[in-house]
């Protein structure tokens, strides 16, 4: 079972739209969780970091983490194509000093 | 500017001969890592180290050495390169590791190795 899961996609939303990106993680222990934006080529972007249970905002970003279902999403509202981008899920589990990720999200945003 | 920073970006070399990739970072961080990515396999974890003479293995940490003698450096070393060695590299830093919180790793621009 991989440490962190998330659907590949790609995702396609309209201009405008909400796009919501989810991801689950296999260790219940787990602390600490990223969202990361990757273009084509490009370094992986920190948009947002979350700790606890809950709603956190930035922007148009919100994370949502929900440890008893082990699963962290990310919403992007008033989607815009310079959003297009692989999303990418990482996980601290807390209990070593290794970081996770996910196979990321192709996001598409189609004007 | 805070930055990591690595070199060089883009490198081709052959079989069996030894490399250096370089990274380096300015915000005084402990936690240094690097990654490497591949199509469909995602970002791995290769050697992370807490701090100055502090390394540890990650996943895939076979054929790769590293060292950190100085905080603000972190160097990958392929001593003997291999062709499934070729990949996309990242090195990334965070302030620390080991905590709930301010554990945010940034990360350098990449480095595209190709192994013939």
């Amino acid at each position: 079972q991989k440490e962190v899961e998330q659907n590949s996609g790609p995702l396609s939303v309209p201009e405008g739209a909400i796009a919501s990106l989810n991801c689950t993680y296999s260790d219940r222990g787990s602390q600490s969780f990223f969202w990361y934006r990757q273009y084509s080529g490009k370094s992986p972007e920190l948009i947002m970091s979350i700790y606890s249970n809950g709603d956190k905002e930035d922007g148009r970003f919100t994370a949502q983490l929900n440890k008893a279902s082990q699963y962290v999403s990310l919403l992007i509202r008033d989607s815009q194509p310079s959003d297009s981008a692989t999303y990418l899920c990482a996980v601290n589990p807390g209990t070593g000093n290794q970081f996770y990720f996910g196979t990321g999200t192709s996001l598409t945003v189609i004007p | 500017e805070a930055q990591v920073t690595q070199n060089p970006r883009y490198l081709i070399t052959v079989t069996g001969k030894k490399l250096t990739v370089t990274c380096s970072q300015n915000m005084n961080h402990e936690y240094m890592s690097w990654y490497r990515q591949d199509p469909g396999l995602g970002l791995r974890q290769i050697y992370y180290s807490m701090n100055v003479e502090v390394t540890d293995k990650g996943d895939v940490p076979e054929g790769y050495k590293v060292s950190r003698k100085e905080k603000r450096n972190f160097p990958l070393i392929l001593e003997s390169p291999s062709p499934n060695q070729t990949s996309l590299y990242f090195c990334a830093s965070s302030l620390f590791v080991g905590t709930a919180t301010y554990n945010e790793q940034f990360f350098g621009p990449g480095t595209r190795l190709t192994v013939l």
